[in-house]
Formats: structure tokens, sequence, C-alpha cells
């Protein structure tokens, strides 16, 4: 248990619709990570916050936006969503936003998008 | 840019060692890491290297050789649970520092 949690851990919706995943950090970490993985794509990058500012963007879709709390809690908004979104999405922590730290990952919400 | 090669299936026995490779084609290189993944879960970190050498943590080791852009994962008395995606990530100096993930190997351990 790497002390990250997210909620849900399963999530099924159709094409069109909009939702929320979210996460907690490690208590004590300042940032938060959130990453895609599908099957033919491997684990991608979407975007980091620390302790509340957007600090690093990667393939993030413009249909995806993030924002992170006071509290440091985490949330990731899929919109207009598309069969191909169906993915693991993980959100990973670690404790400041310096090039040494290690993160560690939540245990992921499946999203399947029908 | 950044290209980060790793076999995609291994197979070994029981009991035996496995080395699993990643090179990577990259420019201000600025560490390693090694993640484990069964199916399903979340990544757990099993290491990271920034400088040349090998670093061993109990049966797993890992190398980098910053030169050839190259680091291995090495697994010792391997046991059926060891069976799992092992990933490859490269940080980069410089810039935005987040890890960029190989696609992973698939390490299938059997009796």
């Amino acid at each position: 248990d790497s002390g990250v949690t997210q909620t849900p851990k399963h999530l099924i919706t159709a094409t069109g619709q909009r939702v929320t995943l979210r996460c907690s950090p490690r208590s004590g970490d300042l940032s938060v990570y959130w990453y895609q993985q599908s099957l033919d794509q491997g684990l991608q990058f979407l975007i980091q916050y620390y302790n509340g500012e957007e600090r690093a963007k990667g393939n993030i879709l413009e249909r995806f936006s993030a924002q992170q709390f006071p509290d440091l809690h985490s949330e990731l908004n899929l919109s207009s969503l598309e069969l191909g979104d169906s993915a693991l999405y993980f959100c990973a922590s670690s404790p400041s936003d310096s090039y040494t730290d290690t993160q560690y990952f939540g245990p992921g919400t499946r999203l399947t998008v029908l | 840019g950044q290209n980060i090669d790793q076999p995609t299936e291994m197979t070994a026995t029981e009991g035996a060692i496995v080395q699993i490779n990643c090179t990577y084609q990259t420019s201000g290189f600025n560490g390693l890491f090694w993640y484990q993944q069964h199916a399903g879960e979340a990544p757990t970190f099993l290491s990271y290297n920034v400088l040349d050498g090998l670093e061993e943590k109990g049966r797993f080791s890992s190398f980098l050789s910053r030169s050839k852009g190259y680091s291995y994962l090495l697994l010792k008395e391997l046991q059926m649970k060891d069976s799992a995606s092992y990933l490859c990530a490269v940080r980069l100096s410089g810039g935005s520092y987040i890890p960029t993930f190989g696609r992973g190997t698939s390490l299938i351990v059997h009796p």
C-alpha cells in the first residue's frame, strides 16, 4: 500500500459523458501526478500539480482538466468522453517537486467508456 | 528526443536469474527508474539510478551506464510472484523532469 488513494476503483460510462476521478496523495506529499495507461500506449504522463499550482503538462487532451485543492487532494475531469478514453488512470504523489523525488502510485481508476 | 526500448516479453524459470534490459536515446539524462507492475495494479517503485554502476537491493539489482544509454534490472532467485510487467522510466534534466516510461517488459515466471 503506497498511501495514495484513488476513487472510484471502477467507472463505466457512455460516450459524450463527463466523469471526475479523485486522488488523495500520501500524507505530507505536495506533488500530484496523473497518468493514463492503455494497452496500446503504455503509461502516459498527463499533468502535475504542486501545492495547488500546475507544474508540468504532458500529453493531456483539451477535453481533460485537473486541479489540486488546498487540502492537496486532486481531481481529474474527463469530458466529452470517447471510446478511446477507456484506460487505467493512475495518480502518483511525491514529497516535493524536486528532480530527486520518487513517485508513489495509487491503485488506479479503471474507466470504461461504452 | 527520447526513445526507451525494452523487450516486450521474457520468460524464465522459478529459481533462475533474469536480466531485463532498457536502452534509451535522450539528451540531458538525469536518472532512470525501474517499476514493477502486476496486471491491473499500480506500478511500485523498485530502484532509481542516476550514477553509473550497480545498485543491489535484496533479490533485485539495477545497473546503469550513462555513456551507453543502457540499464538493466537483474532479478535473482525468481519466484512465481515476480511475474509482472517491469517498467523502465527515464528522467531528463532541465525543464520538466517528469519521467518518461517505456512500454514495459512482461516477465512470465514458470515452475
